[in-house]
């Protein structure tokens, strides 16, 4: 099983700030990686699918990178709305077929 | 309007069972696998189980392997999610999840694009 390890678990920043969030798999994912925010009582919101392609109506400042076991969500410039929960996940034909998040960073103001 | 709206959850003694349902609308159900998400309280997500848009494959996390069975009847644009044997760490937000879709009837994508807004099921006595 691949198991995702995000950090840090907490991240304070002001306003304006740019913002890193990493997640580490436990082996080679290739570029299977999604990432999700999500904020309190709301379903989470597909934000990078294939680790750097935006989904549809997510803004520019996100971005993802990465490939095989490090990856980054970037924001380049935070506003109010962005402070939330962040997950990525990834899908694995083990088999069977398995989905895992990692276990989250929560993006709060400073 | 594209979503998905659960129903179904409530509370339940330890060893009951529940029925999940999730109603798709604004868009082509058959061409999409479904998946169920859980999400314990003050925890993170968990996939719990996933269905191709054609039925014939189904797959489930080890916690709920023997217990849970997903299903779906394209001719209603509903994925299902039967509960048996149920534990009180079972106590969670459920959500549906479609996956992007990029794949055939036999498969699964890598990511879900959209969510319902959840339904919590609570085992407790």
């Amino acid at each position: 099983e691949i198991v995702l390890t995000q950090s840090p678990a907490t991240l304070s920043l002001s306003p304006g700030e740019r913002a890193t969030l990493s997640c580490r798999a436990s082996q080679s994912i290739s570029t299977s990686l999604a990432w999700y925010q999500q904020k309190p009582g709301q379903a989470p919101r597909l934000l990078i699918f294939d680790a750097s392609n935006r989904a549809t109506g997510i803004p520019a400042r996100f971005s993802g990178s990465g490939s095989g076991t490090d990856f980054t969500l970037t924001i380049s410039s935070l506003e109010p709305e962005d402070f939330a929960l962040y997950y990525c996940q990834q899908r694995s034909d083990w088999p069977p077929p398995m989905f895992t998040f990692g276990q989250g960073t929560k993006l709060e103001i400073k | 309007e594209v979503q998905l709206l659960e129903s179904g959850g409530g509370l339940v003694q330890p060893g009951g069972s529940l029925r999940l349902s999730c109603v798709a609308s604004g868009f082509s159900f058959t061409g999409y696998a479904m998946s169920w998400v859980r999400q314990a309280p003050g925890t993170g997500l968990e996939w719990v189980s996933g269905i191709s848009g054609s039925g014939v494959s189904s797959f489930y996390a080890d916690s709920v392997k023997g217990r849970f069975t997903i299903s779906r009847d394209n001719f209603k644009d509903t994925v299902y999610l039967q509960m048996n044997s149920l534990r009180a760490e079972d106590t969670a937000v459920y959500f549906c999840a479609k996956d992007l879709g990029r794949r055939d009837a036999y498969s699964f994508d890598d990511a879900f694009d959209l969510w319902g807004q959840g339904t919590m099921v609570t085992v407790s006595s």
